[in-house]
C-alpha cells in the first residue's frame, strides 16, 4: 500500500507570497491532519479534515487554511507569508479520526525568506 | 491548559540496555496516549497507541505503560540496539478533545 504522499518537498517563498501544499493520504483513510513542525515550537496542530469536512482548527492565524476533496486528498493553503512560517509541514491520514494511529507523509519544507 | 512534558532532551544509553523514556503530562486524563519515532528529515512513525482502561501495550521490543494516577507514560526499548537512535514522540489529545498535542521529544543516541 503506498503512504502518505506530500508536494512538493521543498520550497522557497518570499514574505508577503501565498503558498499551497498538497497532502495525498492512504488509499481508504478519509482523515487527514496538518501539522506544523518548528525546533522552536515542535509539532503543532494546525487542522484535521473527515470527508470534505475540517473537523477541528488549532490554534493558528486565518491565514492557514485547508480543504479536503471526495477523493480524500488535502491541500493547505498560507496567505501572506510570514519569516515565523518557515517550517516542516506534515501530513498525516487515518482511517477515521487522530484518535487510531496515524501515518506521517515526509513533509514539506517551507522556507520563507 | 494542559501540558505534555518529555524528561529529557537527549538519552545516550549503550547497545543491548533498556531504554526509558518519559512522557508527563498534566491538567485532565486523556483517553489514549500515542508515541512515535522520528528519524532526521522525516515524518514521525506510528509506533503505541494505549488507551486508558490498558496499563501496559507491547510491540516486540517496544513496551508502553499508562499511569492515569500519576500521569505518566513510560515507554522502553529492550535490548536496544544503534538503529534504535532516533526522536521519540508522546502525543495526546487535549483536554477539549479538538486537537493532538505532541511532546517535544527525547533523542536517543545508543552506541555500540
Amino acid at each position: 500500500k503506498a503512504g502518505v504522499t506530500q508536494t512538493p518537498r521543498y520550497l522557497i517563498k518570499t514574505r508577503g507570497q501565498q503558498v499551497t501544499l498538497s497532502c495525498s493520504p492512504i488509499s481508504g483513510h478519509r482523515s487527514v491532519s496538518w501539522y506544523q513542525q518548528t525546533p522552536g515550537q515542535g509539532l503543532q496542530f494546525l487542522f484535521e479534515y473527515f470527508s470534505e469536512t475540517q473537523r477541528n482548527k488549532g490554534n493558528f492565524p486565518g491565514r492557514f487554511s485547508g480543504r479536503q476533496f471526495s477523493n480524500s486528498r488535502s491541500e493547505m493553503n498560507v496567505s501572506t507569508l510570514e519569516l515565523g512560517d518557515s517550517a516542516l509541514y506534515l501530513c498525516a491520514s487515518s482511517l477515521t479520526d487522530r484518535s487510531n494511529e496515524q501515518y506521517f507523509g515526509p513533509g514539506t519544507r517551507l522556507t520563507v525568506t | 491548559s494542559q501540558k505534555i512534558e518529555q524528561n529529557s532532551e537527549a538519552l545516550n544509553i549503550q547497545e543491548g540496555k533498556t531504554a526509558t523514556l518519559t512522557c508527563n503530562y498534566t491538567n485532565y486524563s486523556p483517553a489514549y496516549l500515542q508515541w512515535y519515532r522520528q528519524d532526521p528529515g522525516r515524518g514521525p512513525v506510528f509506533l503505541l497507541l494505549i488507551r486508558e482502561n490498558e496499563k501496559e501495550k507491547r510491540k516486540e521490543r517496544l513496551k508502553v505503560t499508562f499511569d492515569t494516577t500519576l500521569k505518566q507514560s513510560l515507554f522502553h526499548i529492550t535490548a536496544s540496539q544503534p538503529a534504535d537512535s532516533a526522536t521519540y514522540l508522546c502525543a495526546l489529545d487535549n483536554q477539549a478533545g479538538t486537537a493532538l498535542i505532541f511532546g517535544k521529544g527525547t533523542t536517543l543516541s545508543v552506541s555500540s
